[in-house]
């Protein structure tokens, strides 16, 4: 069992669907992060919120977008999604920026 | 700007053997260096960290690396693989002042062979 925790653990989704992804974590830790997984690939950034500051990867298209309803969520809100997205997404938190990370299980996510 | 790369993306080794998974980091600032491994179908777990101080770092499961900037590189050694060793790991390098320099290595994938 990890420390950080993602629901659900698998989704299957039309392109017209509006999901969303949640994390949590009770370690108090103040940076959490969504990473999006490709098969075979390293794990490549999405979002950092840290200090009720989000930042974002400007690679990362606006149908992803996260929210944060207090210090141990971050939830990642999804819309109109493209089979291209289709992947492992992670979610991980660390105790400040820099600091190594804990990972969650991740959500596989598959569009139709 | 930093960056990763890792030497051999498919690693097979006997049950036993010496395990070394190779890691070299580009970065302009002192880095921090990470091993994490993947089991499948799960998330990322970190093995062992370099920050400062000591440069023989030892981790979980009897995994230890060598920081070695001389040579810019952080490999990861293990003495004895066992067949529970199976997995991605991947080596990550960051700096103290910005986790959007967080970067992966491209992962090795590490067979174990009866």
């Amino acid at each position: 069992d990890t420390e950080v925790t993602q629901t659900p653990k698998h989704l299957v989704m039309g392109m017209t669907n509006k999901k969303s992804l949640k994390c949590e974590q009770h370690m108090g830790h103040r940076a959490m992060y969504w990473y999006k997984q490709k098969a075979k690939k390293p794990p490549e950034l999405m979002f950092v919120y840290s200090y009720e500051k989000l930042s974002i990867n400007e690679s990362v298209p606006s149908r992803f977008s996260p929210e944060c309803p207090n210090s141990s969520l971050l939830n990642l809100h999804l819309h109109a999604l493209q089979p291209e997205d289709s992947a492992l997404y992670l979610c991980a938190s660390s105790q400040e920026v820099s600091r190594p990370q804990h990972f969650g299980d991740g959500t596989r996510l598959s569009i139709l | 700007a930093q960056s990763v790369t890792q030497l051999g993306s498919h690693v097979s080794v006997s049950e036993g053997a010496l395990v070394l998974l190779r890691c070299n980091y580009s970065s302009s600032v002192p880095p921090y260096l990470f091993w994490y491994v993947q089991y499948p179908n799960q998330g990322l777990q970190l093995l062992l960290k370099y920050t400062t101080g000591a440069t023989l770092v030892k981790g979980i499961n009897g995994f230890e690396a060598e920081f070695k900037k001389s040579e810019t590189s952080f490999h990861l050694t293990k003495p004895s693989a066992h067949m529970s060793d199976a997995a991605e790991y991947f080596c990550a390098v960051s700096r103290a002042d910005s986790y959007q320099k967080v970067t992966f290595g491209t992962g090795t994938k590490l067979q174990v062979i009866p």
